[in-house]
């Protein structure tokens, strides 16, 4: 059965410092990955995705994730991060070739930025 | 913005009763799919709907029933509540094109709460 593995349930990061959010995942063949986020009080909004190529790939508001496929992992990172980007980040797989467009949710990671 | 609404967004049941949630989805998308967010958990899928048929359903029991209409709009019926189903519930659209990417477009969700 496919899995997802966040190792941060809750990060406390001032601004300005550097994020990695660790994501693992449990599956024996091709996926697409995400990173989702959820901002207090606001729907779930897709950060950024990978489907094939470039293993590095960069999303919304300065976030880039690296795709590793020997280790299955997706981790999220941000070199300096602001006050706005309290929210709660969610890893997400959907296995390539399944009849349902079926997405895969890690438990999330809840993230706040003190000023 | 991600042209899903769902209503309503937010209702109070109790124990026994039944529930129906509804979903509008993206200009353009003709798949639905359903989650539920647990409190401090990830989004989990409880079925997709394509051509006004389920073609996908997660680990949820037959109590959890949904219909799609032929405007692609969704109801998400739940039987017999218990307290474990207080959650916010996720309305996802997608188009189905033959491929699926796992590139879902979520609402805000129905936050149901069960006493």
């Amino acid at each position: 059965a496919q899995s997802v593995s966040q190792h941060n349930h809750h990060v406390i990061l001032s601004e300005a410092a550097s994020l990695e959010l660790g994501c693992n995942y449990s599956y024996g063949g091709t996926v697409n990955l995400f990173w989702y986020v959820q901002y207090p009080g606001q729907h779930l909004q897709l950060l950024l995705k990978y489907f094939s190529g470039d293993p590095l790939v960069k999303g919304i508001k300065g976030f880039e994730a690296e795709f590793i496929k020997s280790k299955f992992s997706f981790n999220l990172r941000k070199p300096s991060v602001q006050w706005s980007d309290t929210a709660e980040y969610f890893c997400a797989v959907n296995a390539i070739g399944g009849a349902t467009n079926k997405l895969i949710f890690g438990t999330g990671t809840l993230l706040a930025v003190q000023p | 913005e991600t042209g899903v609404t769902q209503s309503p967004t937010h209702l109070i049941k109790t124990r026994g009763q039944q529930v129906t949630l509804r979903c509008s989805s993206q200009s353009g998308h003709n798949t639905v799919s359903w989650y539920q967010q647990a409190l401090g958990q990830g989004p989990q899928f409880i079925f997709q709907y394509y051509r006004e048929e389920e073609n996908g359903r997660g680990n949820f029991p037959p109590r959890f029933s949904g219909l799609q209409f032929p405007n692609y709009s969704s109801e998400l019926n739940v039987n017999a509540l218990e307290l474990d189903d207080s959650a916010l519930y996720l309305c996802a659209s997608s188009f189905n094109s033959g491929e699926n990417t796992g590139e879902l477009f979520f609402g805000e969700g129905s936050r149901l709460t069960v006493l």
